[in-house]
């Protein structure tokens, strides 16, 4: 069974730029959540999704950050523009609905330079 | 918002010791997890123990939880080189958020 691909892994950009993460999830799981962490820290929440629903963006800085899961499978999740401050690991995970165990993409590391 | 806290922050061993990390939590749960994270890779679900639990075994893992100390301990015995990673605890209310420590960082020294 594949697990959580996440695209880029690497990615680094110009204060100001825009970027945008993609995320597809394991086959069947209907929730879907992002997750930023910084060196050091455990991960925190940004977004979840139960299907197509964003159920819990109370995290999400919304100034800056957008994300969407249109059809309920794959996901994206966008800055703009990017600060300095936005330098992390961007994590995606995806869970069975009504079940706690979540299972993790590799993430992408962001560098704003 | 992280409101787990792991101890110690750092552990290095030598292969073969066994190694203990514990993880305090803030409020009433349904269940604590553990996740293991290697050196830029995702995290890796280990184990989950409920709150009606006390201990709970996998393999060589071993973990405690004392609801009314509100903490938590992983054990891991034998350890091997391949245990090096960070290992983190996440505290859930059932509501499928979960509160994350800041990780134990574990190196096995062969």
């Amino acid at each position: 069974e594949a697990g959580v691909v996440q695209s880029p892994r690497y990615k680094i950009i110009e204060k100001k730029q825009p970027v945008a993460f993609w995320c597809n999830p394991i086959s069947g799981h209907n929730t879907l959540y992002w997750y930023r962490q910084n060196l050091g820290q455990g991960p925190e929440l940004l977004i979840r999704y139960e299907n197509e629903e964003a159920v819990d963006d109370s995290q999400l800085p919304k100034d800056r950050f957008s994300a969407e899961r249109l059809k309920g499978v794959d996901s994206t999740l966008k800055i703009q523009p990017a600060e300095l401050g936005d330098s992390a690991v961007y994590l995606c995970a995806s869970s069975l609905f009504g079940h706690n165990e979540q299972f993790f993409g590799p993430g992408t590391r962001l560098t704003v330079l | 918002s992280q409101q787990g806290e792991e101890d110690p922050q750092a552990l290095s061993i030598q292969e073969g010791e066994n190694a203990t990390m514990n993880c305090s939590y803030k409020t009433s749960i349904n269940n604590l997890q553990w996740y293991r994270q290697n050196s830029g890779r995702g995290l890796v679900h280990l184990i989950l123990i409920r709150s009606n639990e006390r201990e709970k075994h996998s393999g060589r893992l071993r973990v405690t939880l004392d609801t009314s100390k509100k903490s938590s301990s992983l054990l891991i015995t034998a350890s091997r080189a391949a245990d090096t990673a960070s290992y983190f605890c996440a505290s859930s209310e059932g509501n499928y958020q979960l509160i994350w420590g800041a990780g134990t960082k574990l190196i096995i020294k062969p």
